[in-house]
């Protein structure tokens, strides 16, 4: 079936550096892209979302970049703090009707390295 | 707003018992959601409701059961508890189909 998934499991960044955390979708038919931050014992918080007709979109300290033609999604965090450890999770749906729900990404473990 | 509440944070079942998980919300979001996560793991959807009185199931429903009779609550119940439904239980809510806002998280431990 359709799905969402990461390539890396697990990231290591220095502090200062900028993290990319990538995504790769199977939905075609997806237009609705968000990513999640959690920190350890807490829920998903919301980060930054994207609409399938744009492909850039920048937030404080984070940009989202979706390229369709290849089901790329990306989620870049410039200038790294510890505080940005955590599992990041990308979500996608396809649907405007509330029918088709978020499917979530495994996750990618970012660690800042101070 | 308190946002999504829910009860208990840690609970620990014997096999076969019974129990519902609390939600509320108080944003007055239409859409409400379950999801389980086990442990490094992401979230896998178990029901998810448009408005009161509409449920729909999602990914992994068995097991569980939902009823929605008012906007802001979103009970979970878990009939015969098994040890496969130990995980990290989230309740979320959203105004529309897109952005969710997630509860705490429920801990349940079936032993």
């Amino acid at each position: 079936g359709e799905s969402v998934g990461l390539h890396l499991p697990t990231l290591s960044v220095q502090e200062g550096d900028n993290s990319i955390i990538n995504c790769a979708y199977s939905n075609s038919a997806s237009d609705y892209f968000i990513w999640y931050k959690q920190e350890s014992g807490k829920g998903p918080q919301f980060i930054i979302d994207i609409r399938s007709n744009m492909d850039k979109r920048q937030g404080q300290r984070v940009t989202v970049l979706l390229n369709k033609t290849v089901k790329h999604l990306s989620l870049q965090i410039a200038a790294t703090q510890p505080g940005d450890s955590a599992v990041y999770f990308c979500a996608e749906t396809a649907g405007a009707s509330g029918n088709t729900p978020l499917v979530f990404g495994k996750g990618t473990r970012l660690s800042v390295i101070a | 707003n308190a946002g999504v509440t829910q009860t208990p944070k840690f609970r620990i079942l014997k096999i076969g018992q019974s129990m519902t998980l609390q939600c509320t919300q108080d944003m007055n979001h239409n859409y409400m959601y379950w999801y389980r996560q086990d442990p490094g793991m992401g979230l896998k959807l178990i029901y998810y409701s448009v408005g009161a009185g509409i449920t729909d199931k999602g990914e992994v429903p068995n097991g569980y059961n939902v009823s929605r009779s008012t906007t802001e609550d979103f009970p979970l119940r878990l009939e015969l508890a098994a040890p496969s439904q130990t995980s990290v239980y989230f309740c979320a809510s959203s105004y529309g189909e897109e952005t969710q806002y997630f509860g705490p998280g429920t801990r349940l431990l079936v032993l």
